[in-house]
């Protein structure tokens, strides 16, 4: 069974930059959340769907930032304009459901962006 | 808002010895604790889920303590190995239906031979 697949791995952009990131979780797993993780911290919540539905975006920065999940499976995340402060690893998992076992997240590789 | 403090940014040990990582809270107590192990470039891995009724839980060469009272989780890794060094990280679940995981910053375990 394939993974939480992401792409692209690595991507640099010059600030004020719009940039995307794509995620395709594990078929069948109705949530899918977005992490932002920076150097030596752990991944830190940007956003969580149940199905097509956003239903915690409170850490998200909704001036530059945007995402959606068309259909209730893959994902893209957006900022637009980048700023240097966003540089970092951009994880997408998903899960059966929001508690308990089906709590257990499963994360793809992330995207590592490069703001110069 | 929670605060989790994982013991120390780095633990080396030797192999063949028991490696023991710290997991502390503040504020809200989770309904759920768990641990991932994240390799460089890598996404985390679910490793141990432990319920706030549960004193441990064990798989294989890890154990995983929960004590409520003292908020705070216990990691061990038994009779190390090199292929244990990585990063470990704790996230607490409140449960419900919130569905977010509040992680640690990490330990990163170095296993030397």
């Amino acid at each position: 069974e394939a993974g939480v697949v992401q792409s692209p791995r690595y991507k640099i952009i010059e600030k004020k930059q719009p940039v995307a990131f794509w995620c395709n979780p594990i078929s069948g797993h109705n949530t899918l959340y977005w992490y932002r993780q920076n150097l030596g911290q752990g991944p830190e919540l940007l956003i969580r769907y149940e199905n097509e539905e956003a239903v915690d975006d409170s850490q998200l920065p909704k001036d530059r930032f945007s995402a959606e999940r068309l259909k209730g499976v893959d994902s893209t995340l957006k900022i637009q304009p980048a700023e240097l402060g966003d540089s970092a690893v951009y994880l997408c998992a998903s899960s059966l459901g929001a508690s308990g076992k089906k709590n257990i997240q499963y994360f793809g590789a992330g995207t590592r962006l490069s703001v110069l | 808002s929670q605060k989790i403090e994982q013991n120390s940014e780095a633990l080396n040990i030797q192999e063949g010895k028991t490696a023991t990582l710290t997991c502390n809270y503040t504020n809200y107590s989770p309904a759920y604790l768990q641990w991932y192990r994240q390799d460089p470039g890598r996404g985390p891995v679910f490793l141990l889920l432990i319920r706030e009724n549960e004193k441990e839980k064990r798989k294989e060469r890890l154990k995983v303590t929960f004590d409520t009272t003292l908020k705070q989780s216990l990691f061990h890794i038994t009779a190390s190995q090199p292929a244990d060094s990585a990063t470990y990280l704790c996230a607490l679940d409140r449960g419900s239906t919130l569905g977010r995981l509040y992680f640690g910053r990490g330990t990163q375990l170095t296993v030397w031979p």
